[in-house]
């Protein structure tokens, strides 16, 4: 059964402070592993698609990487604007069009 | 990307009653879909809207309790039936086209429900 485990639950992070969030994902041949963002009160916001181990997508301060059993999404010198909940989903090519997600990185950043 | 608009944005209701939530998408897309999220709890996926046919069901989730409608390339709906304070949660609506392999998917605002 495809399934992601996100890590840390929550993460504060002083302004300027670097970090990253990982996604444990276990899927039978993934076909896409995607990053959210998540305000309060809002649907997630697409972020990244993902499709092969060694890849790399950047936006901004956000920088996704892949392997074949892990993601990462590195924060470079995040902004308190930057504070949000930020999911991780991945789709198996058994599993149709379902995308699963993780429980999501709670990530707040002070001034 | 895809606008979506949900309607209504919230609602409280009363046990025994039903809600119909609409997702109205700015562009013809092939799949969309419906989601559920509880109170600090991360996305589950309740059926998939098919054009022209019956929505597809998770594990969990059935018809008579949620029947969904999907009139056109645009449009779906999300009734919550004779509901229970254990359907407080937010739904979601979501769109993906056939280009982008139904792997981006596209949110919707939600409609935070509450029943007492």
């Amino acid at each position: 059964e495809d399934q992601v485990t996100q890590s840390p639950e929550a993460l504060r992070l002083q302004e300027g402070e670097s970090s990253s969030l990982n996604c444990s994902y276990t899927v039978s041949g993934l076909r896409g592993l995607f990053w959210y963002r998540q305000d309060p009160g809002k649907g997630p916001e697409f972020l990244f698609t993902l499709y092969s181990a060694g890849e790399e997508k950047e936006k901004e301060r956000l920088k996704a990487t892949l392997t074949k059993k892990e993601s990462f999404l590195h924060i470079t010198a995040p902004k308190p604007e930057d504070s949000a909940t930020y999911l991780c989903a991945v789709q198996g090519y058994s599993s149709a069009s379902k995308i699963i997600f993780g429980s999501g990185t709670r990530l707040s950043i002070r001034p | 990307s895809a606008v979506i608009s949900q309607k209504p944005s919230r609602d409280i209701c009363q046990r025994g009653t039903s809600l119909t939530i609409q997702c109205q998408v700015d562009s013809q897309v092939t799949m969309m879909f419906w989601y559920r999220q509880q109170p600090g709890q991360s996305l589950t996926l309740i059926a998939t809207a098919n054009q022209g046919s019956e929505a597809t069901y998770e594990s969990g989730f059935v018809i008579d309790k949620f029947p969904i409608s999907r009139p056109n390339l645009t449009f779906s709906t999300l009734t919550v039936s004779n509901m229970s304070p254990e359907d407080s949660s937010i739904y979601l609506c979501s769109a993906a086209r056939p280009e982008s392999s139904y792997n981006e998917q596209f949110f919707g605002p939600g409609t935070r429900l509450t029943v007492l």
